[in-house]
């Protein structure tokens, strides 16, 4: 079982749609929950990162962890077609020398 | 100004070749990092130095050594290069590894084509 699991999709979506993407992770030493969006042939770029179990918003973007069911979760409302990306969800482990450990990624395709 | 840098950002080379892929950092982090990108996109570290120390070092052949002059710098040699090689190599870095929700950067990544 990998320690972050996470559908690649593709998904796709019309533009304006509400989307909702997803990870499960296995490790509950697992400290911050990040995602990561990466435009194709660019790095990955920190979108969103919390700590606790909840929401945390930020302009069109929504993170939600549930630790309990070890389960995180990023909403984006309103989607664009410049969201076209793929999202990788991303949990840092502070006690290995800030190991951040990504799930495989969903390719998001916002349809104009 | 580019925050991570790393170079060449495309590669290709023959089977059993050495190579180096070198790295800067301009943001005066602590800690640097490889990461690797495989085909199928899927995203994984490979070491990170912390002030010049290492401090992660995943399972990755002896054939890969990292060398890290001072801490703006993280240079990744690669000795007799394989097909499996092949993959988007990305270098990160950040402030300091003991601080809680460190925001790790990452450059734009090399991509090493292996022929």
């Amino acid at each position: 079982q990998k320690e972050v699991e996470q559908d690649p999709g593709p998904l796709s979506v019309p533009e304006g749609a509400i989307v909702s993407l997803n990870c499960t992770y296995s490790n509950s030493a697992f400290q911050y929950f990040m995602w990561y969006r990466q435009y194709s042939r660019k790095g990955p770029e920190l979108l969103m990162y919390t700590y606790s179990s909840g929401n945390k918003e930020d302009g069109r973007f929504t993170a939600q962890v549930d630790k309990s069911s070890k389960y995180i979760s990023l909403f984006i409302r309103d989607s664009q077609p410049s969201d076209s990306a793929t999202y990788l969800c991303a949990i840092l482990l502070v006690e290995y020398g800030n190991k951040l450990v990504f799930g495989a990624g969903t390719i998001l395709r916002v349809k104009s | 100004d580019t925050a991570v840098s790393q170079t060449p950002k495309y590669l290709v080379t023959q089977m059993g070749n050495d190579k180096s892929i070198k790295c800067e950092q301009n943001l005066g982090h602590d800690t640097m990092y490889w990461y690797k990108q495989d085909s199928k996109k899927f995203l994984k570290i490979m070491f990170s130095y912390n002030n010049k120390e290492l401090i992660i070092n995943e399972t990755v052949p002896n054939r890969f050594s990292p060398k890290s002059p001072d801490k703006a710098h993280l240079n990744l040699h690669i000795n007799s290069l394989e097909l499996g090689d092949s993959a988007v190599y990305f270098c990160a870095s950040s402030q300091d590894r003991e601080r809680s929700g460190n925001t790790i950067y990452f450059g734009e990544g090399s991509w090493l084509t292996v022929v």
